[in-house]
């Protein structure tokens, strides 16, 4: 079953609002991902916060991590159309669980109207 | 320094006949890994490599699928027989470290279309 699981799983803003995206998941985590898609393209990464972490900032992203809810938020501040894009969260299990992979949920799309 | 590269970028094949998808990691990398990705889905995990050995093939099918990584040359991800569910986007990501404790990046992807 899906591990990460985005929601909403659509969100339309004006630009300049700002979007948050929050995930869920199931399992024990090391550390949990976001990605960026635009449509059509490849992944970008965005933020890695690990499991002993409860916040991070990068330019205009925040990612908050509460592992006690397994849970984790993405924000986006004072947002632009080109931040229109899929986003996904992906988590990595711990050391020890015998598995490496990424867990991708479905991911929210995000439309900025300018 | 040159991303992940993958190749081709689209891939058209018939029912029977085999796609080979090509992947190059970032340099320095030794761990690859293979995702696929659905229309309006997430990615789903495949296979994941180091150099000469297939280290977790748990998202693999069974059958058709293998998957390479040589010491010399890109991964493989190889299809035999292709078969119309196979169409889908095909990620191949790399990392330096492995174990999935560190960033994965990812390439653009090859776009499968089995007629």
């Amino acid at each position: 079953s899906q591990q990460g699981e985005e929601d909403p799983q659509a969100l339309s803003i004006q630009e300049g609002e700002n979007a948050t995206m929050n995930c869920s998941y199931k399992t024990s985590i090391n550390n949990l991902q976001w990605y960026r898609q635009n449509s059509g393209r490849g992944l970008v990464h965005l933020i890695l916060i690990r499991s002993n972490e409860r916040e991070k900032h990068s330019g205009r992203l925040r990612v908050t991590l509460d592992t006690s809810k397994k849970s984790s938020s993405l924000l986006i501040t004072a947002s632009r159309a080109a931040d229109t894009a899929s986003y996904f969260c992906a988590t990595v299990p711990p050391p020890g669980a015998g598995s490496y992979q990424l867990t991708f949920g479905k991911g929210t799309k995000l439309s900025v109207i300018p | 320094n040159a991303g992940v590269m993958q190749n081709p970028r689209h891939l058209v094949r018939r029912r029977g006949q085999e796609a080979r998808l090509r992947c190059s990691p970032m340099k320095g990398h030794s761990h690859v890994y293979w995702y696929r990705q659905l229309p309006e889905e997430g990615l789903k995990f495949m296979v994941y490599l180091q150099k000469e050995n297939i280290i977790d093939e748990s998202g693999m099918p069974k059958e058709r699928f293998s998957a390479e990584f040589p010491k010399e040359g890109p991964s493989i991800l190889r299809i035999q027989q292709v078969v119309r569910g196979d169409s889908a986007a095909y990620f191949c990501a790399s990392s330096p470290f492995g174990g999935g404790q560190d960033t994965q990046y990812f390439g653009p992807g090859t776009r499968l279309t089995v007629l």
